[in-house]
């Protein structure tokens, strides 16, 4: 399978915890996106990358989230000091950009903060 | 800023039929796309179709089509002969045209219709 992976499928914590997330895109792509979907909602905006660059950032990725892609490969999310309003799916997705600008979308993490 | 409107949180339809789902939006640009997602029940979203605003074709792909009505910025899906894994959640979402190579390409999503496929 060649999709969009993300890492863990799940993750409890208890609030004030750190947590990280991961994600792979489809290996020719070289923009890399983050989302954000509470239940019953459509996904929000959080970040995007292109390539090794974090390109935006969305007003909701407070001074708790940081966003990484090293080497223009995989990336990861992480949120410090967790909240009880942290609690949502983080979807990841990937496009090869202007060209074919369609995003393919991961599985999601899903976050419970307790 | 673009916002994207799906009026119709629930909609359900029998096996075979024809359903139309309804999106629209709001955008000051010229060029930009639109997409139409589906996420089933704990799944992940899946790309269903996609549609150029500078392209008066409507789009289809198998049993879905668009009707695009550029003018009221309206973006319909249409399924034809339902099947039951069809049942979802659907998005509609916008993107702007890139003029630039890093001008952004974020996706602004509508808020869903739950989409059930009766047998």
């Amino acid at each position: 399978d060649t999709g969009v992976s993300q890492d863990p499928r799940h993750k409890i914590t208890k609030r004030g915890q750190n947590v990280t997330f991961r994600c792979d895109p489809i290996s020719e792509h070289n923009r890399l996106y983050w989302y954000r979907q509470t239940l019953g909602q459509g996904p929000e905006f959080l970040t995007y990358f292109q390539n090794e660059a974090q390109l935006e950032k969305s007003r909701l990725l407070s001074d708790r989230f940081s966003a990484e892609r090293p080497k223009g490969s995989f990336s990861t999310l992480e949120i410090q000091r967790t909240e009880q309003g942290d609690s949502a799916m983080y979807l990841c997705a990937s496009s090869l950009g202007r060209q074919s600008p369609q995003q393919y979308f991961g599985p999601g993490t899903r976050l419970t903060v307790t | 800023a673009q916002t994207v409107t799906q009026s119709q949180p629930e909609m359900s339809v029998q096996e075979a039929e024809t359903v139309t789902l309804s999106c629209t939006y709001d955008t000051s640009e010229s060029n930009y796309y639109l997409f139409w997602y589906k996420q089933p029940p704990s799944r992940q979203m899946i790309l269903v179709i996609r549609q150029e605003a500078y392209k008066q074709q409507n789009a289809t792909e198998n049993r879905f089509s668009v009707n695009f009505q550029k003018a009221a910025k309206s973006f319909s899906l249409k399924i034809s002969d339902s099947q039951l894994g069809d049942t979802a959640m659907y998005f509609c979402a916008f993107m702007k045209h890139e003029y630039r190579e890093t001008s952004g390409s974020r996706l602004t999503f509508g808020e869903g219709t739950q989409l059930t496929v009766n047998p």
